[in-house]
This record gives structure tokens, C-alpha cells and sequence, in this order.
């Protein structure tokens, strides 16, 4: 059974430039949560979707955007990419009816880089 | 607002000893969950122990308990038999209401070391 699948696994882009993550959920799981998780800290919650619409949204600017496809798979894009951007981004998922039942479940995670 | 706060940025056990990690949060809901995340090297998130702020009963997955203090606000990890393969970084976090679209938030973490 794959877990969450999240790709590339490493990334160097340029300040200014635009970048897209991708992220594939475990099989069942319909809802996706994005996590910024800045070096030494804990992961930040970015936002959710489940029926390809955004559901909540953590504290990040519009720069930060995403998609979700009817296969349930999603995008994390970034705008105008800053230094302050370089992160692990994770990607988690679980089922609209609720994390209580189904639980998240985590990818390793996209390590990106701004230069 | 909702706050994770894990005081012991690292720590160190001799492997087969036990040690306890130290999570503290701040809220003002009555339903909530709380979980430890491990966090290896792989950077895989993956869930250790979770919680349910109703059930008065402590949680045991195995080698790892917790010792849930409601009225404290405090949510201890305590590992029992250290092994090396439990180096990591422990995350506490923190989810409230039972949907779809509950977050979860996280403490600063506590980085682990399993010494042989």
C-alpha cells in the first residue's frame, strides 16, 4: 500500500522564481494538508484541500497557492520565491471524515532551497 | 489561539534506559486530540502515540506512554527500553474539533539521541 508520495525530493530554485511541489496521497485518503517546515522548527500548517477546493488556510501569503486534481493529488505552488522560503515542505493526508479515524499520514517531504 | 510548547530542545538516553519528552499546550477547546510524531532522518512525519483530551486513560503504543495531565495542560512522552533506532526528532502537536479541515499544530521538537 504507497504511502504519500511527494516529488522531487530536492529543489534549488532562484529568489524571484516560481516553483511547484507535487503531492500523491495514500490510497483511500481524498484530503491533503500542506506543512512548511522551516530548519529546526516544527511543521507549519499552509492549508488543506479535499474536493479540489481550498478548505482552510494557515498564515501564508498569496504567493503560496495550490490544487487539488480530481485523482486527489495536489500542488503546492510558490510565487516570487524568497530566501525566507527554503524549507521542508510536507505533504499529509487523510480522509474528509476525519483525521480522528483515519489519521494523517506524512511524506518525506520536498527540500527546497532559495539562492 | 492554540500553542505547543516542548522545552528540551535535545536530549540524550543510554540505550535500554527510559526517558521522558515534555509538551505543554494552550487551549480553550474541551474536544481535542493530541499526538508525538517521530521525525528520522528520512524526514518522514510518522505518528508514535496519540490521545483523545475525553478519554481519561493514558495511551500506550508498545514501548511508548504518555502521561496526559488535562488539567495541567501537559502531555509527556515517556520511551521505555531505548533502542537506536528511536534517535529522532519527537514532535508533540496538537488538533482540535473532529473534521476534515482540523490542522495540526506543532511544537519546536525535541531531538532524541539513543546512545549505545
Amino acid at each position: 500500500d504507497a504511502g504519500v508520495t511527494q516529488s522531487p525530493t530536492h529543489l534549488i530554485k532562484t529568489r524571484g522564481q516560481q516553483v511547484t511541489l507535487r503531492c500523491s496521497p495514500k490510497s483511500g485518503h481524498d484530503t491533503v494538508s500542506w506543512y512548511q517546515q522551516a530548519l529546526g522548527q516544527g511543521p507549519q500548517f499552509i492549508f488543506q484541500y479535499y474536493e479540489e477546493e481550498e478548505r482552510q488556510r494557515g498564515n501564508f501569503p498569496d504567493r503560496f497557492s495550490g490544487h487539488q486534481f480530481p485523482n486527489y493529488s495536489s500542488e503546492l505552488n510558490v510565487n516570487a520565491l524568497l530566501l525566507g522560503d527554503s524549507a521542508l515542505y510536507l505533504c499529509a493526508s487523510t480522509h474528509r471524515l476525519g483525521p480522528r479515524l483515519y489519521g494523517y499520514t506524512f511524506g518525506s517531504g520536498t527540500r527546497l532551497t532559495v539562492v | 489561539a492554540q500553542t505547543v510548547t516542548q522545552s528540551q530542545p535535545e536530549m540524550s538516553v543510554q540505550e535500554a534506559e527510559t526517558v521522558t519528552l515534555s509538551c505543554t499546550y494552550d487551549t480553550s477547546e474541551s474536544n481535542y486530540y493530541l499526538f508525538w510524531y517521530k521525525q528520522p532522518p528520512s524526514r518522514q512525519m510518522i505518528l508514535v502515540i496519540r490521545q483523545e483530551a475525553y478519554k481519561q486513560q493514558n495511551a500506550t503504543e508498545n514501548r511508548f506512554s504518555v502521561n496526559f495531565q488535562k488539567a495541567a495542560k501537559s502531555f509527556s512522552l515517556k520511551i521505555s527500553d531505548s533502542q537506536l533506532g528511536d534517535t529522532a526528532m519527537y514532535f508533540c502537536a496538537f488538533m482540535y474539533g473532529g473534521g476534515a479541515t482540523n490542522k495540526l499544530i506543532f511544537g519546536t521538537g525535541t531531538l532524541l539521541a539513543v546512545q549505545p
